[in-house]
């Protein structure tokens, strides 16, 4: 069974850091790309960074871009995301996602969330 | 970057109705275009990619239609299950993933 579990989550004053982790098991890890989303508290889905299989390909959305960093260890099963500069705008429960390909990308497994609070 | 933009954005309707979300994309992106379902304090769940393709375990009321920039979520006879909120999402541009605004599917 696929199975994705995020940590990590929490309060964190404006400005600081924070490194999300998401475990993985229940497939070959190193075989797929990996995503992160947010959802800010009421609002919709925003993807925020993925990560290729061997890492060889990094990409974020502008609003995280030179402030969050993505990297996965496939010999841990775990993909990782590194938050600095935090702001109040970073509010969310972030999910991460397997992505897999069949005619286009699509995120087929979501872990269950970990949500992160930004506020003094 | 390439917008999605969903309506309607909340809809009212009842057990048994046939429901349509619709999904427009600000270019062109063939058929790469997904449709999740989110129910509150849950993750999303995948229901069509491809534009057409079914997830498997998705019950077969579920269809999905389109290519190019417009394309169709369709539930053919709404069960109290259903009631939720649906996202499209565009895989076209893998650099930069993006999703609708959601529509939020209500129980009349």
């Amino acid at each position: 069974e696929v199975q994705l579990v995020e940590s990590g989550g929490g309060l964190v004053k404006p400005g600081g850091s924070l490194r999300l982790s998401c475990a993985a098991s229940g497939f070959t890890f190193s075989s797929y790309s990996m995503n992160w989303v947010r959802q800010a508290p009421g609002k919709g889905l925003e993807w925020v960074s993925s990560i290729s299989s061997s890492s060889s390909y990094i990409y974020y959305a502008d609003s995280v871009k030179g402030r969050f960093t993505i990297s996965r260890d496939n010999a841990k099963n775990s993909l990782y995301l590194q938050m600095n500069s935090l702001r109040a705008e970073d509010t969310a429960v972030y999910y991460c996602a397997r992505d897999r390909v069949d005619y286009g990308d699509y995120f087929d497994y979501w872990g269950q969330g970990t949500l992160v609070t930004v506020s003094s | 970057d390439i917008q999605m933009t969903q309506s309607p954005s909340s809809l009212s309707a009842s057990v048994g109705d046939r429901v349509t979300i619709t999904c427009r994309a600000s270019q062109s992106i063939s058929s790469y275009l997904n449709w999740y379902q989110q129910k509150p304090g849950k993750a999303p769940k995948l229901l069509i990619y491809a534009a057409s393709s079914l997830q498997s375990g998705v019950p077969s009321r579920f269809s999905g239609s389109g290519s190019g920039t417009d394309f169709t979520l369709t539930i053919s006879s709404l069960q109290p299950e259903d009631f939720a909120t649906y996202y499209c999402q565009q895989s076209y541009s893998t650099a930069m993933y993006t999703f609708g605004q959601g529509t939020k599917l209500e129980i009349k």
